[in-house]
């Protein structure tokens, strides 16, 4: 099945800086999705993306739909402490000729794991 | 809104009980998922209902049951489970119409098998 490369495994950094993740997969797909999981709580949706090449932005988050449509990348500008957490990327795929449908089925990242230092 | 809620938040059960898990959404989504999820991993997808029928297994073992009583609640009956069951179940409803294929989840139930 698809399968998706998430990096970095996880990152510490100090409070201020900035952030990077992204996610590659060998295939193409039709949608990402980026998701922030606190411990205990289920994941939260942060940013949808649909169209290849679209950079959208959620107040310091800003993700990428990557040109190739094989690939996403995640920012987060100017870290804060509420920023940790595990992040995961999501992905839609729509073989052609599928005959059917994927009943919205994603594929996940194994996620990265944020720290921020205060 | 876009609220799943979940209950219990936490369950402890022996191999021999018989529990349910529940999930309710009222955004009038008409797909709706069940996952489980272990520690600092991603959810794995369990099942998948598509306007109240089941549309998805993914190879779960029988001692997990699905249940949509209709479209709103989703529930999740459990027989006889192993202690490596214990996890995190999440569930997630998405809009079936149109393009969207974003996932709402709820805060899941935290399931520990004795």
């Amino acid at each position: 099945g698809q399968q998706l490369n998430q990096s970095p495994q996880s990152m510490f950094i100090q409070e201020g800086e900035d952030v990077s993740m992204n996610c590659t997969s060998s295939s193409i797909f039709n949608t990402w999705l980026w998701y922030k999981q606190d411990p205990g709580e289920g994941p939260v949706l942060l940013i949808a993306l649909y169209k290849a090449g679209e950079l959208t932005s959620n107040g310091r988050l800003t993700a990428q739909f990557g040109i190739t449509r094989k690939d996403s990348f995640l920012n987060i500008s100017a870290s804060i402490p509420s920023d940790v957490g595990i992040y995961f990327c999501a992905g839609r795929f729509s073989p052609l000729n599928a005959g059917g449908t994927s009943y919205g089925k994603l594929t996940f990242g194994q996620g990265t794991i944020l720290t921020v230092h205060p | 809104d876009t609220e799943v809620t979940q209950t219990p938040k936490h369950l402890v059960m022996g191999m021999t009980n018989k529990k349910s898990l529940k999930c309710e959404q009222h955004m009038g989504h008409r797909a709706m998922y069940w996952y489980k999820q272990k520690a600092k991993k991603p959810p794995e997808l369990m099942f998948v209902y598509s306007y109240e029928k089941l549309s998805i297994n993914e190879s779960v073992p029988s001692r997990f049951s699905p249940e949509c009583p209709n479209s709103s609640l989703l529930n999740l009956h459990l027989h006889a489970l192993q202690p490596e069951d214990s996890a995190l179940y999440l569930c997630a409803s998405r809009q079936h119409s149109g393009d969207s294929y974003e996932q709402y989840f709820g805060p899941g139930t935290r399931l520990t098998v004795t």
